[in-house]
C-alpha cells in the first residue's frame, strides 16, 4: 500500500522569504505522479505543481518548485518569495497512474500549516 | 480552467434529514468523480469514486446504505446522506477527474451540519 507523510504539521516564514515542506512517500510502483496541493482558508483545494515519476526534470510553476528525488522517495515544496496569500494547508499527494481509471486515487499526506508573516 | 461547482456550500438541518450535495463539472466530462470528508484540520479522507452509469466503489469503512452516491451522467454526481445524525456533521468535498490520468479538480465543499 502507498502511503504520503508529511512530518511538518506547522511551519511559519516571513514575507519575501523562502520556504520547504517536506514531503516522504512509500510505493512498489515505479510509475506515478506525486503533487502539491494548497488549501486556504476557503477551504478550496488548488492544485499547486505536479510531477510525473518517469521525469527526471523537477517540476517548476512560477515561485513554486519541487526536489523531487525518486531514489530516496523525497518530494518537497519550494516556495520563493513568499507572500501572504500563500498561508494555507499544504497537502502532499501520490497517484499510481495504472490504466484503469477508477483505480487511480489520490493519497493524501496529513499536511502541513504554512503561515506567511508579514 | 476547468471548474467543478459543488452546492450546497453549507446545509444546516435537524437529525434524522437526508441531505443532497451536488457536484457539476462545468466545462469538461467528468469519467470519475471522488467524493471526500474533510474533519477539522485533518486530511481529507477518500469516501468513494464513481464512474459514471455505474455502481460507486466505496472505501472500507463507509456505509454504502448511509452515503449514497449517483454519477447519473458525466457532468453529475451526487451524494445523498440518508438520515443524518450529528456525527455526520463534516465538510464533503467532490473532485472531478478528466480521463483516467487527467488532472483532478476540486469543488468548493459543502459544510454539512446536523443539529
Amino acid at each position: 500500500a502507498q502511503t504520503v507523510t508529511q512530518s511538518q504539521p506547522e511551519m511559519s516564514v516571513q514575507e519575501a522569504e523562502t520556504v520547504t515542506l517536506s514531503c516522504t512517500y512509500d510505493t512498489s510502483e515505479s510509475n506515478y505522479y506525486l503533487f502539491w496541493y494548497k488549501q486556504p482558508p476557503s477551504r478550496q483545494m488548488i492544485l499547486v505543481i505536479r510531477q510525473e515519476a518517469y521525469k527526471q526534470q523537477n517540476a517548476t510553476e512560477n515561485r513554486f518548485s519541487v526536489n523531487f528525488q525518486k531514489a530516496a522517495k523525497s518530494f518537497s515544496l519550494k516556495i520563493s518569495d513568499s507572500q501572504l496569500g500563500d498561508t494555507a494547508m499544504y497537502f502532499c499527494a501520490f497517484m499510481t497512474t495504472n490504466y484503469g481509471g477508477a483505480t487511480n486515487k489520490l493519497i493524501f499526506g496529513t499536511g502541513t500549516l504554512l503561515a506567511v508573516q508579514p | 480552467g476547468a471548474v467543478v461547482s459543488q452546492h450546497p456550500s453549507r446545509v444546516i438541518c435537524k437529525s434524522g434529514t437526508s441531505v443532497k450535495i451536488e457536484c457539476r463539472s462545468l466545462d469538461f466530462q467528468a469519467t470519475t468523480m471522488f467524493w471526500y470528508r474533510q474533519f477539522p484540520k485533518q486530511s481529507l479522507m477518500l469516501m468513494a469514486t464513481s464512474n459514471e452509469g455505474s455502481k460507486a466503489t466505496y472505501e472500507q469503512g463507509v456505509e454504502k446504505d448511509k452515503f449514497l452516491i449517483n454519477h447519473a451522467s458525466l457532468t453529475l454526481s451526487t451524494l445523498t446522506v440518508t438520515s443524518a445524525h450529528p456525527e455526520d456533521s463534516s465538510f464533503y468535498i467532490c473532485s472531478a477527474r478528466e480521463g483516467g490520468l487527467g488532472p483532478q479538480h476540486f469543488g468548493d465543499g459543502t459544510r454539512l451540519s446536523i443539529l
